[in-house]
């Protein structure tokens, strides 16, 4: 079965260029996580979905960043311009029901802002 | 607001050695906790988890925690590590109704000398 697919794997990018980091979920799962990591601050939730409704943003670090869910088996998160303090891993989890605590991760998209 | 402390950043221990990783919590109630493992270039993986019940839970690989509410800690043990236990792992909290919704902790890598 597939597993969390998250694309692209790499990204090196300009400072003030825009970035799409994209997901496709688990088939059948209803939540979804967007999480950052970075050696500083370590693993940080941005947001997540819960039936494709935003529940909780408040880890989003500022306005330059947005995700969407526009269904059930595609997200995305944009960061509109970005900066070099954006550099990091980038994951996404999925997740079946609300009180399993069992999150599949992607493999990660790297980000690299120059 | 719930919160991990993993006191250990860096760990090395002799393949067939025995293994102890450090969790503490914080959090007003009793949480759920888990495990995850991340190998790699991967995404994290479910070690195991704690809802309620035995303290002591077994996971994959070998793996298991024991809960201890006076302590508010919950650290990951390994009877005899192998060589391809070498990897990054992550203790994590949510609250019970919370929707899946994890707080990480900044991880420890272990490191396994042959």
């Amino acid at each position: 079965d597939a597993g969390v697919i998250q694309s692209p794997r790499h990204e090196v990018t300009e400072m003030g260029q825009e970035v799409t980091l994209r997901c496709k979920p688990i088939s059948g799962h209803n939540s979804l996580f967007w999480y950052r990591q970075t050696m500083m601050r370590g693993l940080e939730l941005l947001i997540y979905f819960n039936n494709n409704v935003p529940i909780d943003d408040s880890g989003m670090p500022e306005d330059r960043f947005s995700a969407k869910m526009p269904n059930a088996s595609f997200s995305t998160l944009k960061i509109q311009p970005s900066e070099p303090r954006d550099s990091a891993v980038y994951f996404c989890a999925s997740s079946f029901g609300t009180t399993t605590g069992e999150l599949f991760f992607g493999e990660g998209s790297r980000l690299t802002v120059l | 607001a719930q919160s991990v402390t993993q006191p250990d950043i860096h760990i090395t221990v002799s393949e067939g050695a025995s293994l102890e990783l450090r969790c503490n919590y914080s959090y007003g109630a009793t949480p759920y906790l888990f495990w995850y493992v991340q190998s790699p270039g991967q995404g994290l993986q479910l070690l195991l988890k704690y809802f309620s019940g035995d303290t002591l839970v077994q996971g994959i690989k070998g793996f298991e925690a024991e809960f201890k509410r006076s302590q508010s800690s919950f650290n990951l043990r390994k009877p005899s590590v192998h060589w391809s236990d070498a990897a990054e792992y992550f203790c994590a909290v949510g609250a019970p109704g919370g929707g899946n919704k994890l707080t990480f902790g900044t991880g420890t890598q272990l490191k396994v000398e042959l």
